[in-house]
């Protein structure tokens, strides 16, 4: 199975502030790589799909980027609500597999 | 839009098995794959396995190879999820999502059920 390991596990930040969260996989996915956010209680919700394709509905002030085994999530300038958890997760091989996490906290 | 409607929270002993649907509103049902992803308390997400509604073809992950069971009903537009051989470690939500494409997997999920707590307690 392909190995996703994201960084950092957490980070505090402000409102206004540009965020990126990392993602490294332990073999080149080629841009099959989705991002996901997810708010306590809640299913998570798709961001980003294909490394950086912006899924319908969400917000432009996320974007993705990166291909073979490193990827990124950037947030712009943090909005109130962006507060949560976001998982990377590689759609190359099956099975497919998450990264462990990152949760955003307000600083 | 479509939307997915899972069962409700299940407590189930050592050994029991479990049984959660997952029911799609609108009539696209058998156009795109249903996955079930599981989450335990606190912890991060997996993935089970897949099944394509239109065939009724499954793809597990080896780690409940033998265990899980999906099926569906496109009379209801329904997908299940059976786990048996329950243990403490399978207290998890359990999600059922729809793929991002239709007639093919992408294995990325666009919509997702609310969830459903099984609990496995003596």
């Amino acid at each position: 199975d392909i190995q996703m390991t994201q960084s950092p596990s957490s980070l505090s930040a402000s409102v206004g502030d540009r965020v990126t969260i990392t993602c490294r996989a332990s073999q080149s996915l080629s841009n099959y790589l989705n991002w996901y956010q997810q708010k306590p209680g809640k299913a998570p919700k798709i961001l980003i799909y294909a490394a950086f394709s912006l899924q319908s509905g969400v917000p432009s002030r996320f974007s993705g980027s990166g291909s073979g085994t490193d990827f990124t999530l950037t947030i712009s300038t943090l909005q109130p609500e962006d507060f949560a958890t976001y998982y990377c997760q590689q759609s190359y091989s099956t099975p497919p597999t998450f990264g462990q996490g990152t949760r955003l906290e307000i600083k | 839009q479509v939307q997915l409607f899972q069962s409700g929270a299940e407590v189930k002993k050592p050994g029991a098995s479990v049984k959660v649907s997952c029911k799609a509103s609108g009539n696209s049902f058998t156009a795109y794959y249903v996955h079930w992803v599981r989450q335990a308390p606190g912890q991060g997400l997996e993935w089970m396995g897949r099944i394509n509604p239109n065939s009724g073809d499954t793809n597990y992950a080896q780690k409940f190879q033998g265990r899980v069971t999906m099926t569906r009903d496109t009379s209801v537009s329904t997908a299940y999820m059976e786990l048996g051989r329950l243990t403490s470690d399978d207290t998890a939500v359990y999600f059922c999502a729809r793929d991002l494409l239709s007639t093919i997997t992408a294995d990325a999920f666009e919509i997702w059920g609310q969830g459903t707590m099984v609990t496995v307690s003596s």
